[in-house]
């Protein structure tokens, strides 16, 4: 079964506003989850790493005001676009690590700005 | 720099037929991992298959087998008997420190 969830799974939004996407690890203490995000027949980019009771590393090239990451329990991070744009629309997922540095993906969230 | 090349951009085969999707990578590291994802058209990374570089003998899962040529920097992945629900995106990929490095990934489409 699915060891990390993601909500929501699809969301469509206007402009200008604030979206939050939530990733569960549910079988696993995970103090590290991944933010990836995905275009349309495309590889996926890390955006960043986020670390349950700190600050999240973000890689090169991602506004880190823009793309806002609370990992606040062992069980749950958020990332959250801040003002979307239409050029924010993507698909995104989140990982966790397991036993052999694999990691265990979420089924994904698309995000839709009008 | 650490860097995953994949040169199929799509492969066809025939249902119950094997297929062999290629991978290259490069790296300086002297400890590293490979993996192999499969990402149907839901959307969703199935993690297949895990290779360690100091493994001696090539992964194996079911019908997922890696072809490991350390020398050569390879790690295709042979999917043997292909059957319809095959047909999807595959990402090779290899883990730099924590992070995942991903390749562009290979479309695979099993025909009857």
């Amino acid at each position: 079964g699915a060891v990390v969830s993601q909500h929501p799974s699809r969301v469509i939004c206007k402009s200008g506003t604030s979206v939050k996407i939530e990733c569960r690890s549910l079988d696993f203490q995970a103090t590290t989850m991944f933010w990836y995000r995905q275009f349309p027949k495309k590889s996926l980019m890390l955006m960043a790493t986020s670390n349950e009771g700190s600050k999240a590393t973000y890689e090169q090239g991602v506004e880190k005001d823009k793309f806002l990451i609370n990992h606040a329990s062992l069980t749950l991070s958020t990332l959250t676009v801040t003002s979307a744009h239409p050029e924010d629309s993507s698909f995104y997922i989140c990982s966790r690590q397991g036993l052999y540095n694999e990691q265990f993906f979420g089924p994904g969230t698309r995000l839709t700005v009008l | 720099a650490q860097k995953i090349t994949q040169t199929q951009p799509g492969m066809f085969v025939q249902e119950k037929e094997a297929v062999t999707l290629d991978c290259t990578y490069d790296t300086s590291d002297p400890s590293y991992g490979l993996f192999w994802y499969k990402q149907p058209s839901s959307g969703e990374m199935i993690f297949l298959i895990y290779q360690g570089s100091y493994d001696q003998q090539n992964a194996t899962e079911g019908r997922y087998s890696l072809n490991f040529q350390k020398a050569r920097k390879s790690a295709n992945l042979v999917i043997s008997a292909s059957q319809l629900g095959d047909s999807a995106m595959y990402f090779c990929a290899m883990r730099h420190t924590d992070k995942l490095i991903f390749g562009t990934g290979t479309r695979l489409q099993v025909f009857p």
